[in-house]
């Protein structure tokens, strides 16, 4: 059964450490979405990769965060330096591979509290 | 303006009957599509239900329709014989851009909590 792999589960950390979430999309799909989840602001769209080139970031705060795809199983997120308001859950997700149609899949979440 | 506004912020069922799970949105693109995800207690998001601009009939997944009344903009969820495990947050979404293609990202309501009661 294909599904969104997220690393890690949970992470507590203190702040002003470095946090690198990590994704592998479904095989095949070539269309990768992270996004963040908190009870203030919902699901908010963080970046967005298509063939592994990023589409959109302008979610995500540039001055700490940064999102790559090194290869098309891997896809990365980190905060660096992390602060106490990024406490939240992190989904990635993937979709439109050629036999997925127009669903989009979500990983389980990375729940990260930071101290 | 919201793209996706869902106005129930929660809503009960009794067990064994039909809701209905309210989404409107907004686009002036022609090409878009509407998802519906389901996520429970434990955090996940499920995928449950997915709609084109241009597709001429509802969409259905076993117990869960979409009721899409494109003139209207809405993209109403509808679960029949409700669960207990149906209990959950349910998030609409909206997909700007190039029909079945993969242009644009998801837009989120801010969802609907469901609670079913025995």
């Amino acid at each position: 059964d294909a599904r969104v792999t997220q690393t890690p589960r949970h992470k507590v950390t203190e702040m002003g450490q470095e946090v690198t979430m990590r994704c592998q999309p479904i095989l095949g799909h070539n269309t990768v979405f992270w996004y963040r989840q908190t009870m203030m602001q919902g699901l908010e769209l963080l970046a967005y990769f298509r063939n592994r080139a990023p589409l959109d970031d302008s979610g995500m705060p540039k001055d700490r965060f940064s999102a790559e795809m090194p290869d098309a199983t891997l896809a990365t997120l980190k905060i660096q330096p992390s602060e106490p308001r990024d406490s939240a859950v992190y989904f990635c997700a993937s979709g439109f591979g050629r036999d997925s149609g127009n669903t989009i899949y979500f990983g389980e979440g990375s729940w990260l509290t930071v101290v | 303006a919201q793209k996706i506004t869902q106005t129930q912020p929660g809503m009960f069922v009794q067990e064994k009957e039909a809701v209905t799970l309210d989404c409107t949105y907004d686009t002036s693109d022609p090409s878009y599509g509407l998802f519906w995800y389901k996520q429970p207690s434990s955090g996940e998001m499920i995928f449950l239900i997915y709609q084109g601009s241009y597709d001429q009939q509802n969409a259905t997944e076993g117990r869960y329709s979409l009721n899409f009344q494109k003139a209207r903009k809405s993209a109403n969820l509808v679960i029949s014989a409700s669960q207990l495990g149906d209990s959950a947050m349910y998030f609409c979404a909206m997909r700007e851009g190039n029909y079945g293609g993969s242009q644009g990202n998801l837009i989120f309501g801010k969802g609907t909590k469901l609670s079913v009661k025995p």
